[in-house]
């Protein structure tokens, strides 16, 4: 049962233009959500979180939104540049305890 | 300071044997988390261990698989009588939780059950 789920497997954006990463849940107890990115031959590196007590948080060229009513989680990446060109998860959590992930999207900015 | 490290980096077993992937956390964090991620697939949670207490085994795909931590802080994963399934990447993270959220992953171990 795949509480986290990412849809895309894959992702193609210009350099420069805006990354939209797409990720939605089925539990509603989930109360905090991370982006992690991964490059091959290497562990998933944290990126950004969201607590469920708000809609949106933002660092730098990374925002993440969160909309509880709709179970959606998106990650926003702007301008992209060719070193975010990687794999990404989303991850939720109740109370940090156990973690789900999602499956990944495939980012590739092409320069 | 030094991130999680893992060992061995890859690993290749024949099908039946035993192995142990070991885990080692950044100081002072006192979760720590297995996850393993197959080909394709995204990263299924295996265990989890918070300070002093009994472990969240849940996620342990069958009793083959086992892990401790030692003195609260390295880890070991250990696998009996390997099948082909268990081929895949093993990654441990640990958090400062319930200082914070957030994981910090090590590069994984890949096995390979042949």
């Amino acid at each position: 049962d795949q509480q986290v789920k990412q849809n895309s497997p894959s992702l193609s954006v210009q350099e420069g233009r805006i990354s939209i990463l797409n990720c939605d849940y089925t539990n509603s107890m989930f109360d905090y959500f991370l982006w992690y990115k991964k490059y091959p031959a290497e562990g998933p590196t944290f990126l950004i979180s969201i607590s469920s007590i708000k809609d949106k948080n933002e660092d730098g060229r990374f925002t993440v939104f969160l909309n509880k009513s709709a179970k959606h989680l998106s990650l926003h990446i702007v301008p992209s540049q060719p070193g975010d060109s990687a794999v990404y998860f989303c991850a939720a959590s109740v109370t940090g305890n156990q973690f789900y992930f999602g499956t990944g999207t495939s980012l590739t900015v092409i320069p | 300071g030094a991130g999680v490290s893992q060992s061995p980096s890859n690993k290749v077993t024949e099908k039946g044997k035993d192995v142990e992937l070991r885990c080692d956390p950044i100081s002072g964090h006192t979760a720590l988390y297995w996850y393993r991620q197959s080909l394709g697939q995204g990263l299924e949670f295996l265990i989890y261990f918070q300070g002093n207490s009994a472990p969240d085994k849940s996620g342990l795909p069958s009793d083959r698989f086992s892990a401790e931590r030692t003195g609260g802080s390295v880890s070991t994963l250990t696998i009996q009588r390997t099948q082909q399934e268990d081929s895949a990447v093993y990654l441990c993270a640990s958090s400062s939780f319930p200082g914070g959220y957030e994981q910090y992953f090590g590069p994984g171990t890949r096995l390979t059950v042949t």
